[in-house]
């Protein structure tokens, strides 16, 4: 069974940009969810996606959205770039959501210049 | 009250010992106790699990010992190997609606010497 795929890998932007991250699933997964790993902050939950609909929100700003589609792909956008936005994004995949094992993604290395 | 506290935040363990890593958390609504295992360039892995009825999980040469009252519970690594040497996060959910979601630790950078 394939495992959950992140494009790109890395990335590198400038302050200002917008940016689009995509997500792959385990098959037959239904729930997707973001995490935003740092040095500082550690890796916080930005969002969770079940069935193409937001279910849970964590604590950032509007810059991060996100969507799912009809097959379970999901991606993040951050607008309107900052340097503080420089991370390694994650998605996590499970059946049904936070309650089951979470499988995670090798993630997206953003660099915000 | 959604933090969850780790310690240490680096561990230089031989081999052949026991790696103990350590959590503390506020909340008591926590339903669900589980440990990562991060490689570099990896995404985390789950290694172990465990619920607030349970005082201790083993699998393997991993356990986890749970305090309820504390609040606190660490992760005992036996025979630790090279292999072992990654980053260890607990993580602890939230109870059900907007709460549920996984609160991470800050993370444990483990190496095990040779």
């Amino acid at each position: 069974k394939a495992g959950v795929t992140q494009t790109p890998r890395y990335l590198i932007k400038t302050r200002g940009q917008q940016v689009t991250l995509s997500c792959s699933p385990i098959s037959g997964h239904r729930s997707v969810s973001w995490y935003q790993q740092t040095p500082g902050q550690g890796l916080q939950f930005l969002f969770e996606y079940f069935s193409e609909t937001q279910r849970n929100k964590g604590n950032f700003p509007g810059r991060f959205s996100g969507r799912q589609f009809s097959n379970s792909r999901s991606e993040m956008n951050v607008s309107t770039l900052e340097l503080g936005d420089s991370a390694l994004y994650l998605c996590a995949s499970s059946r049904q959501g936070v309650s089951d094992t979470q499988y995670f993604g090798p993630g997206t290395r953003l660099t915000v210049l | 009250q959604q933090q969850v506290k780790q310690s240490p935040q680096s561990l230089i363990v031989q081999k052949g010992g026991i790696s103990i890593i350590n959590c503390a958390y506020e909340n008591t609504a926590f339903d669900y106790f589980p440990w990562y295992q991060q490689f570099p360039g990896k995404g985390p892995a789950l290694l172990i699990a465990i619920r607030p009825d349970v005082s201790e999980k083993k699998e393997g040469r991993f356990t986890i010992s749970f305090n309820k009252s504390a609040k606190q519970f660490s992760l005992h690594i036996m025979d630790s190997q090279p292999g072992d040497s990654a980053t260890y996060f607990c993580a602890a959910r939230g109870p059900s609606g907007s709460a549920r979601q996984l609160t991470f630790g800050s993370g444990t950078q483990l190496t095990v010497l040779p």
